[in-house]
């Protein structure tokens, strides 16, 4: 059983339009992180948030940590085909350690 | 500074074999933590090791160990290999002062097992 559900799996844009993706669990977090991964190399951290309620910008991303602390959200505006690639939602649970990860949103910016 | 390295970056076992992967740690970090990436299953952790000692141990079978040296490169073997133990192996390396600190992470060895 997968912690951390992300939805949509798969998204293609065209460049210019908005996407939000979403890291949903009926785990409380103590923190969650974002990251990005392109083929062949290793996932990069975005952001990390903390806080229940928590919203930080990343110029056009938006990271959004829900009230309860049990999910999250990416949005980004005015995709870029530079923001191609697979983004993993990833949190540590209040009684935990290791980071868990979503299997993550594939996304295609053309 | 040098970021997290991993080696080999490809691997080519047949099923029975046995197989060891590194990997060198950025600078000053002391923990090292492996995961498993699938496109099934996504990532997995598999271990973590902090100053020679493992720390965390995700849920996989005794055929996978890990051992971390002094130096705080830290090396994983997996034992009679099974065809689904092919995938991207990644480590990724931190300060060690807790869960959600940020975690550099390597470029991963990809393993195909025939």
């Amino acid at each position: 059983t997968q912690l951390l559900e992300q939805s949509p799996q798969f998204l293609s844009i065209q460049e210019g339009e908005n996407l939000t993706v979403y890291c949903n669990s009926s785990s409380v977090f103590s923190s969650l992180q974002w990251y990005r991964q392109e083929p062949g190399e290793g996932p990069v951290l975005l952001v990390t948030v903390v806080t229940g309620g928590e919203v930080k910008k990343l110029k056009r991303l938006t990271f959004q940590f829900g009230d309860a602390r049990k999910d999250s959200s990416l949005h980004i505006t005015a995709a870029q085909p530079g923001d191609t690639g697979l983004y993993l939602c990833a949190g540590v649970r209040n009684s935990g350690y290791a980071l868990n990860f979503g299997k993550g949103t594939s996304l295609l910016v053309t | 500074k040098a970021g997290v390295t991993q080696t080999p970056r490809y691997l080519i076992k047949t099923r029975g074999q046995q197989v060891t992967l590194s990997c060198s740690p950025i600078s000053g970090h002391r923990s090292v933590s492996w995961y498993q990436q699938t496109p099934g299953q996504g990532l997995q952790f598999l271990f973590e090791y902090f100053s020679e000692t493992q720390r965390n141990k995700g849920n996989f079978p005794g055929r996978f160990s890990g051992r971390q040296f002094s130096n705080s490169r830290s090396e994983m073997n997996v034992s009679t290999l099974e065809l689904g133990d092919s995938a991207l192996y990644l480590c990724a390396s931190s300060l060690g002062q807790g869960g959600g600190e940020t975690q550099y992470f390597g470029p991963g060895t990809r393993l195909l097992v025939l």
